[in-house]
């Protein structure tokens, strides 16, 4: 069984300053992990994702996220937080190609002016 | 790009009812997936269909049904519904291309609320 562990169920930065968003997964095998971010009332939306290539990942709106295997972490980064960053934000792992999503228990970004 | 839809995108319906929510995949993804993500909750897996086969089975109550039909779309089928089974449901699909694993790209969602 995998499982995934969102550290922070909050967290709030300054707009301009670095947002880190923590996560770490639990498997047997290498899974693949994904973030994905929810804006309030709307879908889910991929940020990138980590298939046992590059273990640094670079993702869509300046996000970017490091497959630690030694630490079993998978956080997510942002050297400068905007404000319309602020939203939900999920790490998600997968066993294989095609297999169902395992969602982490979310954390809540709010970005302050 | 065409993107995954979902209808409706709003439904309320009273306790003991039924509803009907429907998913469109991307054109040429043959594989559907439900979720179900409570108030204040992440997303759950539910159900997952590939050529119009169940592919896998998560927490989804007896009281759900789901297929994937000929065009590839998909019904999520709730009866005897309850209070609890108020939530955003959500509908992702995908399919294998050259190189790339099965991303899943996921609908806007149908709010259902129970009263």
């Amino acid at each position: 069984a995998q499982s995934v562990t969102q550290l922070d169920s909050h967290v709030s930065v300054s707009e301009g300053t670095p947002v880190l968003l923590r996560c770490n997964y639990s498997s047997s095998y290498s899974p693949s992990l994904f973030w994905y971010v929810q804006h309030p009332n709307k879908g889910l939306q991929l940020l990138l994702k980590y298939t046992s290539a590059a273990t640094l990942v670079k993702g869509i709106n300046g996000f970017e996220a490091e497959f630690k295997k030694s630490e079993t972490s998978f956080h997510l980064t942002k050297p400068s937080a905007h404000m319309s960053d602020a939203a939900e934000y999920f790490c998600v792992a997968q066993k294989s190609s095609g297999d169902k999503l395992t969602f982490g228990t979310g954390t809540r970004l709010a970005v302050r002016p | 790009a065409a993107g995954v839809i979902q209808s409706p995108r709003h439904l309320i319906k009273e306790k003991r009812e039924t509803a009907t929510l429907k998913c469109y995949p991307i054109p040429r993804h043959d594989t559907v997936y439900w979720y179900q993500q409570g108030p204040g909750q992440d997303p759950q897996f539910l159900i997952s269909f590939y050529e119009k086969m169940q592919s896998d089975k998560g927490s989804i109550p007896d009281r759900f049904s789901a297929q994937q039909f000929s065009d590839y779309h998909s019904e999520l089928n709730m009866s005897s519904l309850e209070l609890g089974d108020s939530a955003l449901y959500f509908c992702a699909s995908s399919t294998i291309t050259s190189g790339e694993s099965y991303e899943q790209y996921f609908g806007p969602g149908t709010r259902l609320t129970v009263t």
